[in-house]
């Protein structure tokens, strides 16, 4: 079956340059989630969008945008990076309706390094 | 307060034995719940939801909801080492949004 694809698997950046992490969401899962987890940490909660729309935004800094596209994928924009940033930013998807479909399918994840 | 809280652990157990994770929220208004099982590099993969008070069980692994005490609990029977992972317990938040509210992990530790 097919998974939550993320890419890239590994970024390297240097401090104040951007980057772009894409999500493709398991087909027909209408809500899409981002969460950044550092080292020892649980997800923190950044963003989510349903049927193409924002619908949550959580603590995610002013420097990163994000948006999902028609074909439902989804693009995280990060820019003027910071040593802080570098953390593994997961992208899940699921069902918006409640119960079990709310349960999430994540991806791989994207590890970025800022250096 | 944090809205979902679990003791980080780590939490040891000799293989074969019971591991029991605990979890406690601070919303009443949660209806449910979820666990993840996170192996260290890799993304959280989801093992048990469970909405109604009372046991729910799926092979070795037992969710236990308590909703007067706003409890959940995650037992794993037989544990092996291969169950030696982060078990992550988390709730979509009860205001209606669409996200999910993570507790910090429970480290588990599954000993040969």
């Amino acid at each position: 079956a097919a998974g939550v694809i993320q890419s890239p698997r590994h970024l390297i950046k240097e401090k104040r340059e951007t980057a772009t992490l894409k999500c493709y969401p398991i087909p027909r899962h209408d809500t899409v989630y981002w969460y950044q987890q550092g080292p020892g940490q649980d997800p923190q909660f950044l963003i989510s969008f349903y049927e193409k729309m924002q619908s949550d935004k959580g603590s995610i800094p002013d420097r990163f945008s994000a948006q999902q596209f028609s074909d439902y994928h989804s693009e995280l924009n990060m820019s003027s990076l910071e040593l802080g940033d570098s953390a593994l930013y997961f992208c899940a998807s699921s069902l918006a309706a409640g119960g079990e479909g709310n349960g999430y399918t994540f991806g791989s994840g994207t590890r970025l390094t800022v250096v | 307060q944090k809205e979902v809280e679990q003791n980080s652990g780590p939490l040891s157990v000799p293989e074969g034995a019971i591991a029991s994770l605990n979890c406690t929220y601070s919303d009443r208004g949660s209806q449910s719940f979820f666990w993840y099982r996170q192996y260290s590099g890799k993304s959280p993969e989801l093992i048990m939801f469970i909405y109604s008070n009372g046991d729910k069980e799926d092979g070795r692994f037992t969710a236990q909801l308590n909703k007067a005490s706003q409890y959940v609990s995650l037992l794993i029977r037989d544990s092996q080492p291969s169950d030696s992972a982060t078990y992550l317990c988390a709730a979509p938040t009860p205001t209606g949004g669409f996200k999910t509210i993570f507790g910090a992990g429970t480290r588990l530790f599954v000993k040969a």
